[in-house]
């Protein structure tokens, strides 16, 4: 099970930062992701990161203002978000991935709206 | 951005069969696994195909899914109402910043 939070209302250049909460699989084997779904729009890949955290991406739309990490002695994810725009409206999902099976379970969402 | 183009809208009514594709390039669908998801209305994502062609536990085996050259396909047959939702099709790509990619989505509605 994932389960997200932290999302909320938030102006634009401010930072807020979502959590991701796992149990019932052993995380610190998978690698994880966040991806976000903007208001009536379809999936967007934001970050990944591997099972131990030594290899990370970012979506080219965030690269910079994002930051992924983990925390798996409490079998938990992070995405700290900085500076963010109208554009990073969206809820944003956490997804965990095995070998070869990406994005195999996903969190409910939590909403981040980026609005003055 | 969206790299693997799928149709926006597909339908049929219950019983039909309804095929959804999904076209990429070289460096994705052309030379990694291919992914299905299924979004509920109002609901996150699920898994329904992975490895191109694999059903997890729990998908019905008129669910199926197919990838030649630079295309897959998902293919739902016997058509209920439960399957009306959005379908994504995402793949690992080597040309962009990050691993993945996910297609432009298709609405599925039952007639």
């Amino acid at each position: 099970q994932l389960v997200e939070s932290g999302g909320g209302l938030v102006q634009p250049g401010g930072s807020l930062r979502l959590s991701c909460a796992a149990s019932g699989f052993p995380f610190s084997t998978y690698t994880m992701n966040w991806v976000r779904q903007a208001p009536g729009k379809g999936l967007e890949w934001v970050s990944y990161i591997s099972s131990s955290g030594s290899t990370i991406y970012y979506a080219d739309s965030v690269k910079g203002r994002f930051t992924i990490s983990r925390d798996n002695a409490k079998n938990s994810l992070y995405l700290q978000m900085h500076s963010l725009r109208a554009e990073d409206t969206a809820v944003y999902y956490c997804a965990s991935s095995a070998p070869y099976i990406a994005f195999e379970y996903w969190g409910q969402g939590t909403l981040v709206t980026v609005s003055s | 951005q969206s790299v693997l183009t799928q149709p926006p809208s597909a339908s049929g009514t219950p019983g039909q069969r309804v095929t959804i594709s999904c076209s990429g390039s070289s460096s994705n669908v052309g030379s990694y696994y291919v992914y299905w998801y299924q979004q509920l209305p109002g609901t996150a994502p699920k898994l329904l195909i992975y490895r191109n062609n694999q059903r997890p536990s729990g998908v019905p085996d008129r669910i199926s899914g197919s990838k030649s050259g630079t295309s897959a396909s998902l293919a739902i047959s016997g058509l209920r109402s439960e399957d009306e939702a959005d379908y994504y099709c995402a793949a690992w790509d080597d040309s962009l910043s990050g691993p993945y990619v996910f297609g432009t989505g298709t609405k599925v509605t039952v007639l």
